[in-house]
């Protein structure tokens, strides 16, 4: 149990181009989803958590207009990057967590972003 | 604020021998800890977590890891190393007084290898 699905896996696409990633929770209801950069060989960094129904919260120091959070339901969550830029290629990954204040979140296998 | 500290880079060991991952972390409260494994180009995936209770955790593929209150730790041990464990472990925090969404503290990352 407790499975999310990340699509794409992988995107290469153009300068400037808007790319949309997919996070879904395949066997539970998600009301909080959370999305990650991974810069090679560090940690992950929270960009913004994802909540059904309702504004995403960014951290500080991401562009709110540049990620775009959008959690329709409580099984889909997406990151749309518009106008993307060579410094956008990363690593991201989506995590959903079951309902109740210990459960563990559950990762997606993450989207590799390369813009040319 | 909350924070996790992996003060190793990468732990090299032989396939048979015990394998330890450490992790130390800080919060203002009581701590929910977790780890994770990374394998290339992949997400995180769940290993175990400790909430409350034994201080002694039992989690996925043999590992367990050890709550340490006094020396606000929670190293990551095996009794037996595989060379399939080879990959990137993270430690994770969280608060038990973030009532809020809960997000998650992330370590920096220990590679671990284990040689045949």
């Amino acid at each position: 149990g407790a499975v999310v699905s990340q699509h794409p896996s992988w995107v290469i696409c153009k300068s400037g181009t808007s790319v949309k990633i997919e996070c879904r929770s395949l066997d539970f209801q998600a009301t909080t989803m959370f999305w990650y950069r991974q810069f090679p060989k560090q940690s992950l960094m929270l960009m913004a958590t994802s909540n059904e129904g309702s504004k995403a919260t960014y951290e500080q120091g991401v562009e709110k207009d540049k990620f775009l959070i959008n959690h329709a339901s409580l099984t889909l969550s997406t990151l749309t990057v518009t106008s993307a830029h060579p410094e956008d290629s990363s690593f991201y990954i989506c995590s959903a967590r079951l309902s109740g204040s210990n459960q563990p979140q559950h990762f997606g296998d993450g989207t590799r972003l390369s813009i040319l | 604020a909350q924070s996790v500290a992996q003060p190793e880079d990468q732990v090299n060991v032989a396939e048979g021998n015990p394998l330890t991952v450490k992790c130390t972390y800080s919060v203002s409260g009581n701590p929910y800890l977790f780890w994770y494994v990374q394998y290339p180009n992949r997400g995180l995936q769940f290993l175990l977590k400790y909430i409350t209770g034994d201080n002694l955790v039992k989690g996925s593929y043999g590992f367990e890891a050890e709550f340490n209150k006094s020396q606000t730790s929670f190293h990551l041990k095996k009794p037996s190393a595989l060379v399939s464990d080879s990959a990137l472990y993270f430690c994770a925090v969280r608060d038990k007084k973030n009532t809020g969404f809960q997000k998650l503290v992330f370590g920096t990352g220990t590679r671990l290898l284990v040689s045949p």
